[in-house]
């Protein structure tokens, strides 16, 4: 149990583009997901944090109007990063959590812009 | 505020050896700790967890980690190192902040295990 998805695992985009990363929490319903970045050999950085419904809380330095994400139901969070530029590229990782538990994460998704 | 200190960015190995990721950390809150594997291009991988029950905490694939007031410390062992294990591994400790606990994670140690 607790199993959380990405889609897609790997994404090649041209600069100036939008994706979009699904999160899904496939045997779960998720209170709460979070949405982090890694950069090459290093750790996760938190991007945001959402719950259900409401907006996203962002940490500090990251744009919300960049990545925008959106908690449209109990199982599945997107975070879609608009006019993509290279600086962008990196490991997108997002995590999902019920309340009394910890988080689990997915497996990852590499963005490259191009 | 917390924080997390991962005191080997590399850590290198022979097969059958032992292993050693130490990792330290500070909370203001009594702090629930994790240890995570990521191999290449995978997510993570929850190892073991402490969560103030014994102070000795057993995990998956034979490791095992030892939570220490005292020295503030949760370093992560294994008695015998396999080529399976050569991954980066993340000591997390939670963080209470609002509706859910945050995670805090440190810098991250690569483990190499030479045959």
């Amino acid at each position: 149990g607790a199993v959380v998805s990405q889609h897609p695992s790997w994404v090649i985009c041209k600069s100036g583009t939008s994706v979009k990363i699904e999160c899904r929490s496939l045997d779960f319903q998720a209170t709460t997901m979070f949405w982090y970045r890694q950069f090459p050999k290093q750790s996760l950085m938190l991007m945001a944090t959402s719950n259900e419904g409401s907006k996203a809380t962002y940490e500090q330095g990251v744009e919300k109007d960049k990545f925008l994400i959106n908690h449209a139901s109990l199982t599945l969070s997107t975070l879609t990063v608009t006019s993509a530029h290279p600086e962008d590229s990196s490991f997108y990782i997002c995590s999902a959590r019920r309340e009394g538990y910890e988080q689990y994460f997915g497996p990852g998704t590499r963005l490259t812009v191009t | 505020a917390q924080s997390v200190t991962q005191l080997d960015s590399h850590v290198s190995v022979s097969e059958g050896t032992p292993v050693l990721l130490r990792c330290n950390y500070s909370s203001s809150y009594s702090p629930s700790l994790f240890w995570y594997v990521q191999h290449p291009n995978k997510g993570l991988q929850l190892l073991l967890k402490y969560t103030s029950a014994a102070t000795l905490v057993k995990g998956i694939n034979g490791f095992e980690a030892e939570f220490k007031k005292s020295e503030t410390s949760f370093h992560l062992t294994k008695p015998s190192a396999h080529m399976s294990d050569a991954a980066e591994y993340f000591c997390v400790v939670t963080s209470k902040r609002g509706a859910g606990n945050m995670l805090t994670f440190g810098g991250g140690t690569r483990l190499m295990v030479k045959p």
